[in-house]
């Protein structure tokens, strides 16, 4: 089983709609999630930061964590053709390790 | 605010040729990464730094080197290019050890033939 698990897609919504992006994960042990989006030829930009579980809202963005179910989302309300492109799950330890393990990405594509 | 910048952007390299990807930092970020993206297949991490004078392999670090003479610059060298280092190549940093956000780089394209 791979450490972090991430449905590559493409996901395919109208502008408008509810996104839902999710990463599983196996090692109980890591407590730092977070999200980055990822433009077509650009580097990752953070996007979501929590630590443990729970709900964290910026905008028309919700990142949650359900550590029970080793499970983490993110959800876009109201989703506009800006939010195109590919978003990368990540997680760590509590006290941290110098590598951060990443998902693969699921690639979005918000229709106008 | 420049962040973290990587030069060149694109790069067409010869099998065997060697080069060195730079990357530079202005947020004197003590952590600096190297990672390597392929298509389907997540980002790799190739080399760290801790801060000056101090490296570390990471997941798949064979046919790379690293330098940390500075806290703003890491250097990536190729020796001897192998088409399998085809890749886009990024660098990031972050101000402490890897539970904090790590700010990346645009990116080099490399492309081996």
């Amino acid at each position: 089983q791979k450490e972090v698990e991430q449905d590559p897609g493409p996901l395919s919504v109208p502008e408008g709609a509810i996104v839902s992006l999710n990463c599983t994960y196996s090692n109980s042990a890591f407590q730092y999630f977070m999200w980055y989006r990822q433009y077509s030829r650009k580097g990752p930009e953070l996007l979501m930061y929590t630590y443990s579980s729970g709900n964290k809202e910026d905008g028309r963005f919700t990142a949650q964590v359900d550590k029970s179910s080793k499970y983490i989302s993110l959800f876009i309300r109201d989703s506009q053709p800006s939010d195109s492109a590919t978003y990368l799950c990540a997680m760590n330890f509590q006290g941290g390790s110098e590598k951060l393990v990443f998902g693969k990405g699921t690639k979005l594509t918000v229709n106008p | 605010n420049a962040g973290v910048t990587q030069t060149p952007k694109f790069r067409i390299l010869k099998i065997g040729q060697s080069m060195t990807l730079q990357c530079t930092q202005d947020m004197n970020h003590n952590y600096m990464y190297w990672y390597r993206q392929d298509p389907g297949m997540g980002l790799k991490l190739i080399y760290y730094s801790v801060g000056a004078g101090i490296t570390d392999k990471g997941e798949v670090p064979n046919g790379y080197n690293v330098s940390r003479s500075t806290t703003e610059d890491f250097p990536l060298r190729l020796e001897l290019a192998a088409p399998s280092q085809t890749s886009v190549y990024f660098c990031a940093s972050s101000r402490f050890v890897g539970n904090q956000p790590q700010h990346f780089g645009d990116g080099t394209r490399l492309s081996i033939l």
